[in-house]
């Protein structure tokens, strides 16, 4: 069985672009969360998608936005990046919308 | 305003002591308590979890106890093992109306197993 998997492992960015992480879930679920963690500190919620739909939304402006495919793949992408959006990008999948989460390894996101 | 408080940044143990990672929360209304820990690299993965009908609950080595009128929950590993070494993540769980939850984390307590 493989486990969540996310692209790129690392990115460089520079402030004002755009830029697309992506998600892999494990086998079978069908729901996907997105958390910020910046240096020193906790994961933060960002949103949740269930069967292709957000159903959760942490305190996250609207430039921070998602997809889930039909596949239960994900992708999250931020606009018009600032350099606060410096952070590992964690993404979590589970069976379902109450079932366990179990992590990608993350996207570290380094904007310059 | 941080809801789920570890207020420990790191902790050093020797290896075969017991090892105790504190958390503390501010919001009455979380009432399932999650565990995870992280190794460099690697995403955050499950390791023990307590609702807040119970005071204990036990799995191997790993012991969450939950005192809700303090408001604060405390992990013991006995004995510490130099795999252990990890940070820690306490979380609470935040229902949502569509029957979702969303995670909410404290800072997280790197430990150190000394061998």
């Amino acid at each position: 069985e493989t486990g969540v998997t996310q692209s790129p492992t690392h990115l460089i960015k520079t402030r004002g672009q755009q830029v697309t992480l992506r998600c892999s879930s494990q086998s079978g679920h069908n729901t996907v969360s997105w958390y910020q963690q910046a240096l020193g500190q906790g994961p933060q919620f960002i949103f949740q998608y269930y069967r292709e739909e957000e159903n959760g939304r942490g305190n996250f402006p609207p430039r921070f936005s998602g997809l889930q495919f039909p596949n239960y793949s994900s992708e999250l992408n931020v606009n018009a990046l600032e350099l606060d959006d410096s952070a590992l990008y964690l993404c979590a999948s589970s069976l379902d919308e109450r079932g366990q989460r179990y992590f990608g390894p993350g996207t570290r996101l380094t904007v310059l | 305003d941080q809801q789920v408080k570890q207020n420990s940044p790191s902790l050093s143990v020797q290896e075969g002591r017991i090892s105790i990672l504190n958390c503390d929360y501010t919001n009455s209304m979380f009432d399932y308590f999650l565990w995870y820990k992280k190794y460099p690299a690697e995403g955050p993965t499950f390791l023990i979890s307590i609702s807040s009908i119970k005071d204990k609950n036990e799995d191997g080595r790993f012991t969450v106890f939950l005192n809700k009128s303090a408001k604060h929950l405390s992990l013991h590993i006995v004995p510490s093992q130099p795999g252990d070494s990890a940070v820690y993540f306490c979380a609470a769980i935040t229902y949502s109306g569509a029957g979702s939850y969303q995670l909410t984390f404290g800072k997280g307590t790197k430990l150190s197993v000394i061998p």
